[in-house]
């Protein structure tokens, strides 16, 4: 079984809607992040995790929230989607001295 | 702030080498990576690299890293089509462990 999962892997939702994406792992990590991938622009951090009572927000979080519902789950949440969040979201975890992250396959998102 | 920089496309033949180079921003990293992204799967960690170190080789994958240049770079020696992916840098610097990835190098392995 993989280690980090993710629930949805594809999803097409229309401008407005309320989306959550999910992320589990069973690799007993504390920490969580979640990225979003374009097209030329690489990875970038959305929010990230480092245990079950801390969140603290990435590089591009506007639009975004999230839940750190236990130490294996962290869901991500977009409250009013917009085409421009059509993306690959990944998630990913690590436990320190962070020397990896692993990644879960990704969530092709497409807004309408 | 922090930035890491790549070229997004590396086409070479099989069995020639193959060279992936990576600047970054931050003169505090302490760890530097490559990921390997292959179609339609996330990311793979393929090495990371301390930065009191200048090299590091692991079987085909040599890497290189120049810290007063902020230059870090992938050799891939006798590439195969299998190593047709896309190709991430990231560094890691003082806070945790936060990543700052590169927009990534499409390598193409043409036979």
């Amino acid at each position: 079984d993989a280690d980090v999962t993710q629930t949805p892997r594809n999803r097409i939702t229309k401008t407005g809607k309320r989306i959550m994406l999910e992320c589990s792992q069973t690799k007993g990590h504390d920490r969580m992040y979640w990225y979003r991938q374009d097209p030329g622009l690489g990875l970038r951090l959305i929010y990230y995790s480092f245990d079950v009572k801390d969140i603290n927000k990435g590089e591009i979080s506007d639009g975004y929230s999230v839940s750190r519902q236990a130490q294996a789950k962290f869901s991500l949440s977009l409250e009013s989607a917009i085409p421009n969040q059509t993306a690959l979201y990944f998630c990913a975890t690590s436990d320190p001295p962070d020397n990896e992250q692993f990644f879960g396959p990704g969530t092709r998102l497409t807004v309408l | 702030g922090e930035d890491v920089e790549q070229s997004l496309f590396l086409s070479v033949r099989e069995g020639d080498s193959s060279v992936i180079n990576c600047t970054y921003t931050d003169s505090s990293s302490t760890y530097l990576y490559w990921y390997k992204q292959e179609p339609g799967a996330g990311l793979q960690l393929l090495t990371y690299i301390f930065s009191n170190m200048d090299m590091k080789q692991d079987q085909r994958l040599t890497v290189l890293l120049n810290k007063k240049d902020k230059h870090l770079s992938l050799r891939i020696a006798d590439t195969q089509t299998g190593d047709s992916a896309i190709y991430f840098c990231a560094e890691r610097g003082n806070q945790g462990g936060k990543l700052i990835f590169g927009q990534g190098t499409e390598l193409s392995v043409k036979p």
